[in-house]
């Protein structure tokens, strides 16, 4: 089993809708973790950093589940421009980040 | 823009050879790590490099190595291409281990092996 999973996707949703991802990760040391979104042939860039039990902005909400060791990503309101994939990714103080496959999000005109 | 740059952009190697890839740490930063992305995949840890001392390792074997110079730039070193080499490298830079431990990537060098 893979230390960080996550939905497979591809989620194809129309503009406007409200979409959420889930992660799960199997290490329980891991402290910290952090969702990336990553475009087409580019670089992950940082979206989210989740240190308790979740973060919110503005559209993006991130929810962490200890005890079920998962976190999710909601996106309300979804624009054109979110269309990427989302990269989840756990931290371990001391070690290093471990990533998911992605998921890849397509939104709909 | 994160501040973090890597050169080359593109490189095309042959089996056998050996490569390598350049990156410069965002200002204040201090930490250093380095991933293989595969076609479809998340990225893969190769190392971490702390104040110029190799600070973690993945599953990679030895002939991938690397460097870290005094200004926290770093290098890293692919001998004996494979083809499975072929993929995105990204060059990560954080700051001191500490609570807030967010890497910030840069643009990636996409080796491709023939």
């Amino acid at each position: 089993r893979k230390e960080v999973e996550q939905d497979p996707g591809p989620f194809n949703v129309p503009e406007g809708a409200t979409v959420a991802f889930n992660c799960t990760y199997s290490n329980s040391a891991s402290q910290s973790f952090f969702w990336y979104r990553q475009d087409c042939r580019k670089e992950p860039k940082l979206l989210m950093s989740v240190y308790s039990s979740g973060n919110e902005d503005g559209r993006f909400t991130a929810q962490l589940n200890r005890a079920s060791q998962y976190i999710s990503l909601l996106i309300r309101d979804s624009k054109l421009s979110d269309s990427a994939t989302y990269l989840c990714a756990g931290y371990n103080y001391g070690q290093n980040f471990v990533f998911g496959p992605g998921t890849r999000l397509s939104v709909l005109p | 823009e994160t501040g973090v740059t890597q050169s080359p952009t593109h490189l095309i190697k042959t089996r056998g050879q050996q490569v390598t890839l350049r990156c410069s740490s965002q200002s204040g930063h201090n930490t250093v790590s380095w991933y293989q992305q595969a076609l479809g995949q998340g990225p893969q840890f190769i190392f971490q490099y702390y104040r110029e001392e190799e600070n973690g390792r993945g599953n990679f074997p030895p002939r991938f190595s690397g460097l870290q110079f005094p200004n926290y730039s770093s290098e890293l070193n692919v001998n004996a291409l494979e083809l499975d080499d072929s993929a995105l490298y990204l060059c990560a830079s954080s700051p001191t281990s500490g609570s807030r431990p967010e890497q910030f990537f840069g643009p990636g060098t996409r080796l491709t092996v023939l």
